[in-house]
């Protein structure tokens, strides 16, 4: 039983748009969520985070969006540039382990 | 250079051998895991540590073990290794809930 799903495997942007990443999660008692990121034959690196008492968190050219009534999050990249082109994962702390998604390939092209 | 090392880098074993895989960090972190990476099914817990001398089981404990002797060695160790486990397996290590993950360790049971 997935508590963290990302249902798109993956996603193709063009260069300079917005690229949207989206997330669901089962267990309305989660209160902290991150974003990772996964370049081929490297670990995943912390990208932004968010807890439940926001709906909104802000890095740069990052933006996390929490709708707790939804159980859902998303990730928004504006500009999308294509050194962005990795896969991403969201995850969940669920009592200090880190539950993760499948992850979406994000691809962005010129 | 502070972080998290793994090893080995890669290892191809057969099947029924036994096998550790290390893991190191210098960040003086409490809490350590470990994950597999398979397609299509994200990054899932294998096990954990949240302080020296402690382990719990996480999503897929079967067939793994660990040991926390001290704060910066976590080993994963598979006592009679099978060809599902394998992965790309990466050890993690946090603080306060961001987890820094190693570079990995791609296994090939066969």
């Amino acid at each position: 039983d997935q508590q963290v799903k990302q249902n798109s495997p993956s996603l193709s942007v063009q260069e300079g748009r917005i690229s949207i990443l989206n997330c669901d999660y089962t267990n309305s008692m989660f209160d902290y969520f991150l974003w990772y990121k996964k370049y081929p034959a490297e670990g995943p690196t912390f990208l932004i985070s968010i807890s439940s008492i926001k709906d909104k968190n802000e890095d740069g050219r990052f933006t996390v969006f929490l709708n707790k009534s939804a159980k859902h999050l998303s990730l928004h990249i504006v500009p999308s540039q294509p050194g962005d082109s990795a896969v991403y994962f969201c995850a969940i702390d669920n009592t200090d382990k880190l539950i993760f998604g499948t992850g979406t390939r994000l691809q962005v092209f010129p | 250079i502070a972080g998290i090392t793994q090893a080995p880098t890669s290892q191809i074993l057969a099947a029924g051998r036994r096998m550790t895989l290390r893991c190191t960090q210098d960040m003086r972190h409490n809490a350590m895991y470990w994950y597999r990476q398979d397609l299509g099914l994200g990054l899932r817990l294998i096990h954990y540590s949240n302080t020296a001398g402690t382990t719990g089981k996480g999503e897929v404990p079967d067939g793994y073990s660990v040991s926390r002797a001290n704060t910066d060695d976590f080993p994963l160790t598979l006592a009679s290794a099978v060809p599902s486990q394998t992965s790309v397996y990466f050890c993690a290590s946090s603080q306060t809930g961001a987890g820094f993950f190693g570079p990995g360790t791609r296994l090939t049971v066969l």
